[in-house]
């Protein structure tokens, strides 16, 4: 079974609108998570890390007043996009490390998604 | 600016036959290696990791890593069906786990 838990899965919103979507390790603690972003038919690129009780850290060109990232435990992640806009609709993935997993490495383990549409 | 290449193909294979799927990337630093499978519409699955240089096989499949040419393959036998999809390269950001470059991804068709 999945070992991160993103919802929703599918967002359909109205411009100017904020959207939030939750990013949950199952089983795990994960001080930190990852959110990336996926336009069709491009690379996921990542946006943000997430880190458990501070601040987030962004990657150059992500708005951090746009994109708002709380962590407030070790077990949940959250992403809003405020006031979305049509540009916004994208592919949100979170990730987090899976410590020692099946394979016995550290590996990075994605949610299933959110598909955002901003209308 | 650090880039993993791949070509976005398509790659079309008959069933039964290896698909060979090529990635090369820019940061000297990098010290972890992965293949991700992704479905149309799903969020990518990881299929292998590798960090040293050389073949790393599971299965069907099998990973080389050439660090000195900054080059790295991922080998699927005995190809199916099932098989369709896009693989993504991704490489860590200077040895940093969960920060990872991935390439645009190089979409594999499997033919009956």
């Amino acid at each position: 079974g999945a070992v991160v838990s993103q919802h929703p899965s599918r967002v359909i919103c109205k411009s100017g609108t904020s959207v939030k979507i939750e990013c949950r390790s199952l089983d795990f603690q994960a001080t930190t998570m990852f959110w990336y972003r996926q336009f069709p038919k491009q690379s996921l690129m990542l946006m943000a890390t997430s880190n458990e009780g501070s601040k987030a850290t962004y990657e150059q060109g992500v708005e951090k007043d746009k994109f708002l990232i709380n962590h407030a435990s070790l077990t949940l992640s959250t992403l809003t996009v405020t006031s979305a806009h049509p540009e916004d609709s994208s592919f949100y993935i979170c990730s987090a490390i899976l410590a020692g997993g099946s394979s016995g490495a550290n590996v990075l383990t994605f949610g299933a998604g959110s598909r955002l549409t901003v209308l | 600016q650090k880039e993993v290449e791949q070509n976005s193909g398509p790659l079309s294979v008959p069933e039964g036959a290896i698909a060979s799927l090529n990635c090369t990337y820019s940061d000297r630093g990098s010290q972890s290696f992965f293949w991700y499978r992704q479905y149309s519409g799903k969020s990518p699955e990881l299929i292998m990791f590798i960090y040293s240089n050389g073949d790393k096989e599971d299965g069907r499949f099998t990973a080389q890593l050439n660090k000195a040419s900054q080059y790295v393959s991922l080998l699927i036998r005995d190809s199916q069906p099932s098989d369709s999809a896009t693989y993504l390269c991704a490489v860590d950001r200077g040895g940093s786990q969960g920060n990872l470059i991935f390439g645009k991804g190089t979409k594999l068709s499997v033919k009956p």
